[in-house]
């Protein structure tokens, strides 16, 4: 079965990029016609998307976030990617990856914002 | 952006009770809407996609109803490990949105 792990820095400072990789295992990121997602949840609080990505390498951002997301895809490495720039404490989060609307789930990383 | 909104937003019943979730969008997704459950410090883990339809491995306890802009996740006699937070998530429309959750508790 497909699995999704997340990975990269735990902390990050204010102003700079997250960057985050997310590594499928279990069968070919390109197999089938699926999208890959990313998605955020703040402590405590609910999940929203960031954004997906097509083994095509087509994109779709969250309105909210598309001025600071970049989701890219490499299928040689089984990969797929978001940075998020310009971060500020509110970007503070546990980070999953997904394969398309959540099935299944990465187990997710948290990101801290802070100097 | 289509907001979804879930109500109760915390339900206390007892194992072996019926547990009954609402979710409800501000237009309709018609189908297009998903259930989801989380358990502290776990990633989501997908129950029910389009309304009605069970994920692979979820036990038939489980079940989805509605379309349009009502939807309804009913759990028919609830186990001790189905206390959890549940998300509904619509995908008729980007960006795909949740809902703010209900917790089941005990």
């Amino acid at each position: 079965q497909v699995q999704l792990q997340e990975s990269g820095p735990g902390l990050v400072k204010p102003s700079q990029t997250l960057s985050l990789t997310c590594t499928v295992s279990g069968d070919s990121i390109s197999s089938g016609s699926y999208y890959w997602s990313w998605f955020r949840q703040p402590a405590g609080k609910g999940l929203e998307l960031i954004g997906r990505v097509y083994t095509s390498g087509r994109t779709n951002y969250n309105p909210s976030l598309k001025s600071r997301v970049t989701i890219s895809v490499d299928t040689s490495k089984n990969q797929f990617a978001l940075k998020l720039s310009s971060v500020t404490a509110a970007d503070t989060a546990v980070y999953y990856c997904a394969r398309e609307i959540g099935d299944p789930w990465g187990q997710g990383t948290l990101v801290t914002v802070s100097s | 952006e289509i907001v979804l909104t879930q109500s109760p937003a915390t339900l206390s019943l007892s194992p072996g009770e019926r547990a009954t979730l609402s979710c409800r969008a501000s237009q309709s997704v018609s189908s297009y809407l998903a259930w989801y459950q989380q358990k502290p410090g776990q990633a989501p883990r997908l129950l029910i996609s389009d309304a009605s339809d069970r994920a692979t491995g979820i036990p038939a306890r489980f079940s989805g109803s509605g379309s349009g802009t009502d939807f309804t996740l009913t759990i028919s006699s609830l186990e001790p490990e189905d206390f959890a937070v549940y998300y509904c998530q619509q995908r008729s429309s980007w960006p795909l949105t949740f809902g703010q959750g209900t917790k089941v508790e005990i």
